[in-house]
């Protein structure tokens, strides 16, 4: 059973930046690309930007273009996703994902709950 | 890009009754080279991930109750819940996977 494991809950100043890991178990780490979205408090789903491990190759949504670096570390089996220059409004909780065989988003992490706060 | 829409934002359904998500894409999700429609739903009860429900617009994941469906083609596509469970209470969203993906802004499916 593929699983996803985020690290824990990060509260951090306006203009530093954050790192977010997924740790992926029960599959084939490289051979899937991981998504990353994100949801602002009472909000709806925002996609930021996958890697594709076994490639080394990321993409990003145009909104965080710049701003966000994704990254996958196939030795560990682990996602990054890497986001500076924080706002208040990057306030949210940060959500990897596998994309599966058909392009879905078929597993999830639980959340990583970004707090951007001074 | 291409924006999605919902309707309604919001509708409560007595338990057992249909309930009838709307979703619209600012241009087709189909691709013409394989038939297939680009579209996904995913269910999200509060405090949970999303989960998968249904993509090809209406390929239910492996799991997935059958009172649940997804239709249509191109630009318009309806999700479906046959007979409400309570279990069945949380926000669906559709997401296109087209091109850059997005997803709509959600509809709230609350017991009447």
């Amino acid at each position: 059973q593929v699983q996803l494991v985020q690290s824990g809950a990060e509260v951090k100043k306006p203009g530093s930046s954050v790192k977010v890991s997924c740790k992926a178990s029960g599959g084939t780490f490289s051979s899937y690309a991981i998504s990353w979205v994100r949801q602002a408090p009472g909000q709806g789903l925002e996609w930021m930007g996958r890697i594709i491990p076994i490639l080394g190759i990321a993409n990003y949504a145009q909104k965080f273009q710049g701003r966000v670096t994704i990254t996958a570390d196939k030795s560990t089996s682990t996602a990054y996703m890497e986001l500076s220059s924080l706002r208040s409004e990057d306030t949210a909780v940060y959500y990897c994902a596998r994309v599966g065989n058909d392009y879905v988003l078929d597993y999830w992490g639980q959340g990583t709950l970004v707090t951007v706060s001074s | 890009d291409i924006v999605m829409t919902q309707s309604p934002d919001s509708l409560a359904v007595s338990l057992g009754e249909r309930a009838t998500i709307n979703c619209k894409s600012s241009q087709s999700v189909l691709y013409s080279s394989n038939n297939k429609n680009y579209l996904a739903w995913y269910q999200q009860k509060p405090g949970q991930p999303p989960k998968l429900l249904i993509y090809w617009a209406s390929t239910r994941e492996s799991g997935v109750p059958d009172r649940f469906s997804g239709s249509g083609s191109g630009t318009d596509f309806t999700l479906t819940i046959s007979s409400l469970q309570a279990e069945d209470v949380a926000v669906y969203y559709c997401q296109q996977y087209y091109s850059t993906p997005s997803f709509g802004p959600g509809t709230k499916v609350d017991i009447k």
